[in-house]
């Protein structure tokens, strides 16, 4: 069965610090897909990212970096120079090729920037 | 404006009462979904439906009961069944049910009076 786990419940930091949002998921499917939300106050999950299982190469955008390893079962998410629009929770989820849209969400992280 | 329009924001339900929330959207996305969220955790999948008059159940679907009558409406009944409703209730689409990103409502937050 799949499985997220987003083992940090809650994150604070200071405005520009570099933030990491970890993220570790299980499954038995070759093919699959990882996903990156965010959910401001305003309750609203907006998308960030979709990784598929074949594509290792990291991504950035803007502010924004994601590590896909593998090895490890881990995509994590990091925030340079974090400003206080940050603060949201934040959601890995899972979806397996058979599974159509079938998220397995990680029980999220909630980032708290401090100015 | 296109986009998924989730009402009431905020409702309360008596015991014994059954309540309807209202996800509607204007996208053309065929596949519509409902998630539970409860407070520290992630979303769970209650009810999905891939195309008009036609759903399915998800990992949480008891106490509860959708349809799908057109394509741009898929409300979500809470039974009296569902002994513990006090959640914040998402509604998401996509174009196809083919691991592509969902868009979601701005929620419904449920509580038990």
């Amino acid at each position: 069965a799949q499985k997220v786990t987003q083992a940090q419940t809650e994150i604070s930091v200071v405005e520009k610090e570099d933030v990491t949002l970890d993220c570790v998921y299980e499954t038995r499917d070759t093919t699959y897909y990882l996903f990156w939300y965010k959910q401001p106050p305003s309750g609203e999950l907006v998308f960030l990212i979709r990784r598929n299982s074949f594509d290792e190469q990291n991504e950035i955008s803007g502010r924004y970096s994601w590590n896909f390893q593998k090895s490890t079962s881990s995509f994590n998410f990091t925030i340079t120079a974090s400003q206080v629009v940050d603060s949201a929770v934040y959601f890995c989820a899972l979806s397996e090729r058979n599974a159509g849209n079938m998220l397995t969400f990680g029980g999220g992280t909630r980032l708290m920037v401090k100015p | 404006d296109g986009g998924i329009t989730q009402s009431p924001k905020y409702l309360f339900r008596k015991e014994g009462q059954n309540v309807t929330l209202s996800c509607e959207q204007n996208l053309n996305h065929d596949a519509m979904y409902w998630y539970r969220q409860d407070p520290g955790q992630g979303l769970r999948l209650i009810y999905y439906s891939q195309i008009v008059n036609d759903f399915q159940k998800g990992d949480i679907a008891e106490g509860y009961s959708v349809s799908r009558e057109k394509k741009e409406s898929f409300p979500l009944t809470v039974t009296s069944a569902q002994k513990n409703p006090t959640a914040f209730y998402l509604c998401a689409t996509t174009y196809s049910a083919t691991n592509e990103k969902l868009f979601f409502g701005s929620g419904t937050q449920l509580s038990v009076l």
